[in-house]
């Protein structure tokens, strides 16, 4: 079974920090990875998406992709108590464009 | 981005009746659009995939005969869930599968 794994958290870290929020899996033949932030009791919302190995910045996001190590991080530079939310790393499936969804990490920006 | 949206945005029922979700695409066509349902502090379960024009296709474990989906038009799929039991009760969200953006999602809540 395709399995991506994320630490639930919390990851606490003060205003104006840099948060890093990391992501596993387990298929080697994954092509596309997803960030999304989840507030509560809202849908997720689409932050990043990385294809590429390497960093692609989007503002205060970056996403880093090793596929070598089957590895997706996020950034979040200058973080600010709105950030505080929980984060879903996505995996593709290899089919129809279906995503796996790991648990979440809970961020918690502290001022 | 891409705008997708979903009606209602809750709606709370009776046990045995049924209830249906709407999924639009505002401004895009959306020819493959996916239903997940999340429940509380659990990540995100692809419980179908909708094909305009043509049947859905569900993932193991969900009873194609208790979720029904229709998606007859480029802009809306609609999930209903008949003879809804309290352990039905979630949140269904629904997602576009090339931009992969969510709707805002339902909550449902099954007395």
């Amino acid at each position: 079974q395709k399995e991506v794994e994320q630490n639930s958290g919390p990851l606490s870290v003060p205003e104006g920090a840099i948060a890093s929020l990391n992501c596993t899996y387990s298929d080697r033949g994954s092509q596309s990875f997803f960030w999304y932030r989840q507030y509560s009791g809202k849908s997720p919302e689409l932050i990043m998406s990385i294809y590429s190995n390497g960093d692609k910045e989007d503002g205060r996001f970056t996403a880093q992709l090793n596929k070598a190590s089957q590895y997706v991080s996020l950034l979040i530079r200058d973080s600010q108590p709105s950030d505080s939310a929980t984060y879903l790393c996505a995996v593709d499936t290899g089919t129809a464009s279906k995503l796996t969804f790991g648990t979440g990490t809970r961020l918690q920006v502290t001022l | 981005g891409a705008v997708v949206s979903q009606h209602p945005s809750w709606v709370i029922c009776k046990s045995g009746t049924s209830v249906k979700i709407e999924c639009r695409s505002l401004d895009f066509q959306a020819t493959t659009m996916f239903w997940y349902r999340q429940f509380p502090k659990q990540s995100l379960m692809l419980m179908a995939t909708s094909n305009e024009g043509s049947k859905a296709t569900y993932e193991q474990g969900v009873e194609k005969d208790k979720f029904l989906i229709n998606h007859a038009s480029l802009t809306l799929s609609t999930l209903t869930v008949t003879s809804a039991h309290p352990e039905d009760s979630s949140f269904y969200i629904c997602s576009d599968a090339d931009t992969q953006y969510f709707g805002p999602g339902t909550r449902l809540t099954v007395l």
